[in-house]
């Protein structure tokens, strides 16, 4: 049973618009989201978070939104740029005090972003 | 500062074989965890240390053990490997606070024949 759900496997959008990357989860124990982008070869590299208290939370061109009551968030990119084309992983944590210590990853939307 | 680093960075076995993969957290980071990642998949947690503790496992085999040493480095270990354990392994280092963000280091890619 799949507790993180990424839905789209891939998108593409062209340079300078708006990219929007969405995430499902079904565990209510969820209590804080991260945002990881992955190039070939590389490991994931950690973008934005966002706990459970927040409904928004914003770096430079990265935003993230979170719908508790629906269990869904999502990442806007904007504007998006080429070099933002990646993977993009969708995780989350539970509330364990100070031992959030297991990821929960969705499976990964390939964002591509056309000059 | 330097990243989260991990040896080797590919890695061929044959089935039967026995795998040490090892990680050396960003400095001032006492967690580290090791996850698994498939082709088509996202990461999946494997093991949490902490102060050479383990934190947590994941659904894994008994085949798989992990160790932190006190320079807070750590290895993980596969017994047996199969094909299936074909995969980038990943290693992800924590300051241990309540942001549950970890950082990645760049994977040691295991091919089983």
């Amino acid at each position: 049973d799949q507790q993180v759900k990424q839905n789209s496997p891939s998108l593409s959008v062209q340079e300078g618009r708006i990219s929007i990357l969405n995430c499902d989860y079904t565990n209510s124990m969820f209590d804080y989201f991260l945002w990881y982008k992955k190039y070939p070869a590389e490991g994931p590299t950690f973008l934005i978070s966002i706990s459970s208290i927040k409904d928004k939370n914003e770096d430079g061109r990265f935003t993230v939104f979170l719908n508790k009551s629906a269990k869904h968030l999502s990442l806007h990119i904007v504007p998006s740029q080429p070099g933002d084309s990646a993977v993009y992983f969708c995780a989350a944590s539970p509330n364990s005090g100070g031992s959030n210590y297991k990821l929960t990853f969705g499976k990964g939307t390939l964002l591509t972003v056309n000059p | 500062d330097a990243g989260v680093t991990q040896s080797p960075t590919h890695l061929i076995k044959t089935r039967g074989q026995h795998v040490t993969l090892r990680c050396s957290p960003i400095s001032g980071h006492k967690s580290v965890s090791w996850y698994q990642q498939v082709l088509g998949q996202g990461p999946q947690f494997i093991f949490q240390y902490y102060e050479k503790e383990e934190r947590g496992r994941g659904n894994f085999p008994d085949r798989f053990s992990a160790r932190q040493f006190p320079n807070y480095s750590s290895e993980l270990n596969v017994n047996a490997l199969l094909l299936g354990d074909s995969a980038l392994y990943l290693c992800a280092s924590s300051p241990y606070t309540r942001d549950g963000t970890q950082y990645f280091g760049p994977g040691t890619r295991l091919l089983v024949l």
